[in-house]
């Protein structure tokens, strides 16, 4: 069963524009968040990650959002760009320390339309 | 990047025959994983190694094995490949507590 859900398997935005990814967990366990980007025959590589003591964290144009209590999280890209476009990973820890075993959702693929 | 090679990129076999792959890392990472993933999945844990000699399952190791004899190598081994296993295979890397890293991928084709 699919700990970490992304519903949305695709998403187009204009280019300036705001992209929204949304993520939604099971586990009330997991205490570490993270967002993977992905482009075409390449791994993922690691964008952005929040903790379960905070509700926001951001990094230049990405900023991630975390509800607890709805067991949701959001990463928001302002303004989207077109290297942008990639599929972006969800994903879940229950620790931060040793082994980080991550959960990963089934992925959004993102375009940014010049 | 944290430096990590995983070979070969590109793999066709047959049913019921052994297939390794593998993975070096030359970060010194302590901690190296094996997922794969597939349509409607995303990345699922097979196995991974806390150490040299020290690996553990995870939520989809049926089917395969592990090994880690040096820091730097981690080898995942289908010991009968099945239809099933036709999958890309990611290794990745980490230090204590931090995000993993990942490799390129290794696609794999069972016919």
């Amino acid at each position: 069963d699919q700990q970490v859900k992304q519903n949305s398997p695709s998403l187009s935005v204009q280019e300036g524009r705001i992209s929204i990814l949304n993520c939604d967990y099971t586990n009330s366990m997991f205490d570490y968040f993270l967002w993977y980007k992905k482009y075409p025959a390449e791994g993922p590589t690691f964008l952005i990650s929040i903790s379960s003591i905070k509700d926001k964290n951001e990094d230049g144009r990405f900023t991630v959002f975390l509800n607890k209590s709805a067991k949701h999280l959001s990463l928001h890209i302002v303004p989207s760009q077109p290297g942008d476009s990639a599929v972006y990973f969800c994903a879940a820890s229950a620790e931060i320390t040793g082994a980080n075993n991550l959960f990963f959702g089934t992925g959004t693929r993102l375009t940014v339309i010049p | 990047d944290a430096g990590i090679t995983q070979s070969p990129r590109h793999k066709v076999t047959e049913t019921g025959t052994p297939v390794t792959l593998r993975c070096h890392q030359t970060e010194n990472h302590r901690y190296m994983y094996w997922y794969r993933q597939d349509p409607g999945h995303g990345l699922r844990l097979i196995h991974y190694s806390y150490g040299v000699k020290d690996t553990d399952k995870g939520e989809v190791s049926d089917g395969y094995s592990v090994s880690r004899s040096k820091t730097e190598d981690f080898l995942l081994t289908l010991e009968s490949a099945t239809s099933s296993q036709t999958s890309v295979y990611f290794c990745a890397t980490s230090r204590e507590g931090s995000p993993l890293h990942f490799g390129n991928g290794t696609r794999l084709t069972v016919t």
